[in-house]
């Protein structure tokens, strides 16, 4: 998986308990991404960075925020989950910018379901 | 709105035959088209990419054929094999990825 780890791999929790899904790369690549995949839906963009403390929003991020405050580490942060949030969560690395030839590799997945 | 259709949702081959996904698209400001194989519990792996100004890249038994008139472009695999068995995304990027809905794909021995 490209030297990218996620976790926690599996969690269940309940409705408005917050929740942090971490990524962690030993790539040092620039750029860092958090989806989700639903059936039906395919992949969706949630959050990105491009360097420490810069993040933008995605296609799908309302209900979520992000963190970067190591090169290392990305944080998805759900502050008060809802059963709309139940999904399976990727992150994804890649050494060039949104734009372009730009090979993303992607983590191993975290599954969360919200009760 | 799903920027980029996939079709069909679920595909059903031989082994030795021919597996074609198709995906089909309107926002003409793309500009790169990877495909992705996904093995369950595992996280989604670029497969083969294109760019719009080739109509046809070929690694090994993977094909991509690119219609930009037409705003659609397909994965061949050519003689499939169980291994093969995966789900399948096309992708479509400007300032960022926008995902199909995704291809099961059985090759049944």
């Amino acid at each position: 998986d490209a030297g990218i780890t996620q976790s926690p791999r599996h969690k269940v929790t309940e409705t408005g308990t917050p929740v942090t899904l971490r990524c962690h790369q030993t790539e040092n690549h620039r750029y860092m991404y958090w989806y989700r995949q639903d059936p039906g839906h395919g992949l969706r963009l949630i959050h990105y960075s491009y360097g420490v403390k810069d993040t933008d929003k995605g296609e799908v991020s309302d209900g979520y925020s992000v963190s970067r405050s190591k090169t290392e580490d990305f944080l998805l942060t759900l502050e008060s989950a809802t059963s709309s949030q139940t999904s399976v969560y990727f992150c994804a690395i890649s050494t060039v910018g949104l734009a372009g030839s730009n090979e993303q590799f992607f983590g191993p997945g975290t599954r969360l379901t919200v009760l | 709105q799903q920027q980029v259709k996939q079709s069909p949702q679920s595909l059903i081959v031989q082994k030795g035959g021919i597996s074609i996904i198709n995906c089909a698209y309107e926002n003409t400001a793309f500009d790169y088209f990877p495909w992705y194989q996904q093995f369950p519990g595992k996280g989604p792996a670029l497969l083969i990419a294109i760019r719009p100004d080739v109509s046809e890249k070929k690694e090994g038994r993977f094909t991509i054929s690119f219609n930009k008139s037409a705003k659609q472009f397909s994965l061949h695999i050519m003689d499939s094999q169980p291994g093969d068995s995966a789900t399948y995304f096309c992708a479509a990027s400007t300032n960022q990825f926008y995902f199909g809905t995704g291809t099961s794909l059985t090759v049944i021995p």
